[in-house]
Parts: structure tokens; C-alpha cells; sequence
């Protein structure tokens, strides 16, 4: 079984923290993403990654940074977090191939005060 | 660009027979994804389409018509446990491994 894992449930930060959001995966895949998910909006991609050191921007990068220095993992950065930085976030990974499914992490909801 | 729409909320009664649908825009398909996500948890994969008509897996199917932009999952004798929301997702040529996720369809099953 695919598993990815994500390193908190629940994180409570403050306006202009530095918060890191770190997900695993043990399953090789060469992509994984990073998804905030929001009542009414669903599913938005905020940054993906193909290989190690490789990322690409989604639709929604602003205010956030990534990093993938090792194949299994993918780190959701946020600089200075701010109030409508507030969702769950969602880790998933793929195979590269087409038809692969993406495989989800547990999520992390994030609220900043 | 993708435009991906799909019903927000849809009652049904234990038993009973569902179709939830999604429309799609896309300058260029190339692959639709159904999941299903309960309340507090991960999306799971049910199915794919990429080709033009009727995937069956077990109590679940799902549709697809490419000329029309359209996809539906049926989702047959259901059962409480059904309650979720069920995302359509769309991949376009050339985006890599990229989906584009319509809203959800959150799916109440009453007895």
C-alpha cells in the first residue's frame, strides 16, 4: 500500500511565522504536490515537483515556497504566514505515468491567528 | 486553462441509485479522475476515464463523453457509508501529472 504521510494534523501559528509543512512518501514516486483545500473553491494546486531539486509553480504560489532535497520528501514552506494562509493542506505523490493516481496524505489544517 | 463544474450538494436515499456530474472546458484532455473524500480525510481514487464510455467497478462507474466535455459516477444500492464528497479531476495535454479538481460534490445517503 501507497502511503503518505504528512508531519502534523493540526498546527496553530501566528501571523508572520515561519511555518513548514513537511510530507513523506514510501512509495518512490517521482511527483508529488502540494494542494490547500477550501470550502467552496476544492482542490487548488499551489506547487508541484517531478524530481529531486525539480519544482514547478501550480495556480496558487504566492506566499508559498517548496523544497525537495530527497525523493521521498516535499516541504510546503510559508515565509510569513498570514490569516488567509488559514485551510487544510494536502500532500499527495504519483508514478509519472498518465494514467497513475495521484495518492493523498492525511492533510494538515493549519490555522494562523 | 480548465473550467470544472460539478453539483454542490446532492441528497439520496440508502438503496438507491445516484448520478453525480461534472462538465468540463479544456483546451486539451487528456484523462478524468473521480475520488471520494470523507469528512476530516485523504481523497481516495475510485476511477479514470480517458476514452469515451462506461468504466463498471463494483457498486461504482464512471462515464465519459470527450465531444461534450461531460463525465458522471454512478454510484449504485447505496449505502450509508456513501456520505462523501466526490471530486471530479481532469488532466490536460502536456501538464505533467497535473489535475485540475472541480469543487467536490458533498453526497448526503439518508436511510
Amino acid at each position: 500500500d501507497v502511503k503518505v504521510t504528512q508531519s502534523s494534523r493540526y498546527l496553530v501559528k501566528r501571523t508572520g511565522e515561519k511555518v513548514f509543512l513537511e510530507c513523506v512518501q514510501d512509495m518512490d514516486h517521482e511527483n508529488m504536490f502540494w494542494y490547500r483545500q477550501d470550502p467552496g473553491l476544492g482542490l487548488r494546486l499551489i506547487y508541484f515537483s517531478y524530481d529531486v531539486k525539480m519544482k514547478e509553480k501550480g495556480d496558487i504560489p504566492e506566499g508559498y515556497s517548496v523544497s525537495r532535497e530527497k525523493k521521498e520528501r516535499f516541504s510546503l514552506i510559508l515565509e510569513s504566514a498570514s490569516t488567509n494562509q488559514t485551510s487544510m493542506y494536502l500532500c499527495a505523490s504519483s508514478l509519472l505515468g498518465r494514467r497513475e493516481t495521484q495518492y493523498f496524505g492525511p492533510g494538515t489544517r493549519l490555522l494562523v491567528l | 486553462g480548465q473550467n470544472i463544474d460539478q453539483p454542490t450538494e446532492m441528497t439520496a436515499t440508502e438503496g438507491a441509485i445516484v448520478q453525480i456530474n461534472c462538465t468540463y472546458q479544456t483546451s486539451g484532455f487528456n484523462g478524468l479522475f473521480w475520488y471520494q473524500q470523507h469528512a476530516g480525510e485523504a481523497p481516495t481514487f475510485l476511477s479514470y476515464n480517458v476514452l469515451d464510455g462506461l468504466e463498471e467497478k463494483g457498486r461504482f462507474s464512471s462515464f465519459l463523453s470527450r465531444s461534450k466535455g461531460y463525465s458522471y459516477l454512478l454510484l449504485k444500492e447505496l449505502q450509508m457509508k456513501d456520505s462523501a464528497s466526490y471530486l471530479c479531476a481532469v488532466r490536460e495535454n502536456n501538464a505533467g501529472n497535473m489535475l485540475t479538481f472541480g469543487g467536490g460534490t458533498r453526497l448526503m445517503v439518508k436511510p
